[in-house]
């Protein structure tokens, strides 16, 4: 049971334009949101996180938009550079529930 | 400052061996995580430890146990080993009173392989 769906396995994109990575989720509880980024041999990085409270959230050159209604988020990257090629993982949580739950992960290429 | 280190970095073992990885938590993080990460899929929590004992835990049967040190370090043990249990390991610590902030640090972790 997939309770956090990551629809794209990859993304390719140019540099200098915007990356959009999208995430499903079902479980109504979820109510804080996650998004890490994880280098080959390396730990999950975290990113950037929205609470169910807010419609967005901007971090620099990340920003990440929630729709409960539809039960969406999505992570626009603007501008991709090419350091930013890596895979994108959405995670959820529910209130005091302390265990993340992620997606299967989006593999984003940014090519010079 | 150290992050969240993971001992070892790979490892080899047999079906129906046990294993032990290891993990020491971020200097100022007092709770550690587990997740499993199989080839192609997301990390899977397994269980969190604070103050020694185990707070939550995932969907994991009882070969995975865990311990945590007085020291925050923290300990995944696999028992009857299966060949499915061939995935990468992470450690994440955290600082529990962050609450909502949920600033989980990972580590790089193990990398299993059950032949």
């Amino acid at each position: 049971d997939q309770q956090v769906k990551q629809n794209s396995p990859s993304l390719s994109v140019q540099e200098g334009r915007i990356s959009i990575l999208n995430c499903d989720y079902t479980n109504s509880m979820f109510d804080y949101f996650l998004w890490y980024k994880k280098y080959p041999a390396e730990g999950p990085t975290f990113l950037i996180s929205i609470s169910s409270i807010k419609d967005k959230n901007e971090d620099g050159r990340f920003t990440v938009f929630l729709n409960k209604s539809a039960k969406h988020l999505s992570l626009h990257i603007v501008p991709s550079q090419p350091g930013d090629s890596a895979v994108y993982f959405c995670a959820a949580t529910a209130g005091s529930n302390y265990k993340l739950t992620f997606g299967k992960g989006t593999l984003l290429t940014v090519n010079p | 400052d150290a992050g969240v280190t993971q001992s070892p970095t790979h490892l080899i073992k047999t079906r129906g061996q046990q294993v032990t990885l290891r993990c020491s938590p971020k200097s100022g993080h007092d709770t550690v995580s587990w997740y499993q990460q199989a080839l192609g899929q997301g990390p899977q929590f397994i269980f969190q430890y604070y103050e020694e004992e185990e707070r939550q835990r995932g969907n994991f049967p009882d070969r995975f146990s865990g311990h945590q040190f007085p020291n925050y370090s923290s300990e995944l043990n696999v028992n009857a080993l299966l060949l499915g249990d061939s995935a990468l390991y992470l450690c994440a610590s955290s600082y529990l009173p962050a609450g909502a902030d949920y600033g989980y640090t990972f580590g790089s972790g193990t990398r299993l392989t059950v032949v």
